[in-house]
């Protein structure tokens, strides 16, 4: 079974100050992973995505991701937050194990960035 | 740029009133997805259709439905919408790569539906 815990439903971080969004999975596979990020009454941004290559993804807008398959993590950190970083933070698996292309949403982080 | 576009993007309808919302992409993609987005919730996938292949979610209700005239567009149509159908649908594509699950997914800006 697939699964996505997002450990913090609000993170609030001051503009310049480092952001740590937490994310923990569960996949019968080997996951796919991503980091979609949603402005309020817009669509889905991809921010990184995670395919089995390198554990260290790097992403759009200065974001980043580490795979760690041992504590199944894949935390998304930037090292200075923009005020234009506000939004809402999803991070998703998809099962490798499934044709369907089927994502398995966590419920999701709202970032506040404070001036 | 290749984008996925839905129209509209605020939708009001009448309670038991049909209404159609139509969703257009120029990625060429052979999936798409339709999604409902409630308000702070993650979305939840309502149907997809592989090339003409619709699929149906298990928990959809039969009062939505979807059809797909061709590669580019995608409509979802609520049949009776009741005040509980009220959120953001977004639609969705992706690239079927043979296991096409490692591909993500490009998502429109959505259509915020309410009902009166």
């Amino acid at each position: 079974a697939q699964s996505v815990t997002q450990l913090d439903s609000h993170v609030s971080v001051s503009e310049g100050t480092p952001v740590l969004l937490r994310c923990n999975y569960s996949s019968s596979y080997s996951p796919s992973l991503f980091w979609y990020v949603q402005h309020p009454n817009k669509g889905l941004q991809l921010l990184l995505k995670y395919t089995s290559a390198a554990t260290l993804v790097k992403g759009i807008n200065g974001f980043e991701a580490e795979f760690k398959k041992s504590e199944t993590s894949f935390h998304l950190t930037k090292p200075s937050a923009h005020m234009s970083d506000a939004a809402e933070y999803f991070c998703v698996v998809s099962d490798q194990g499934s044709t369907l292309g089927r994502l398995y949403f966590g419920r999701g982080t709202q970032l506040t960035v404070w001036p | 740029d290749a984008m996925v576009i839905q129209n509209p993007r605020y939708q009001v309808t009448q309670f038991g009133k049909p209404v159609t919302l139509s969703c257009s992409q120029t990625l060429n993609h052979n999936v798409m997805y339709w999604y409902q987005q409630k308000s702070s919730q993650a979305p939840k996938l309502l149907f997809h259709y592989y090339d003409k292949d619709f699929n149906n979610e298990a928990d959809t209700p039969d009062n939505f439905q979807s059809r797909r005239p061709n590669t580019s567009f995608c409509f979802l149509d609520i049949r009776s919408p009741g005040l509980g159908d009220a959120a953001m649908y977004l639609c969705a594509t992706s690239r079927d790569s043979g296991t096409y699950s490692n591909q993500p997914q490009h998502f429109g800006d959505g259509t915020r539906l309410s009902i009166l």
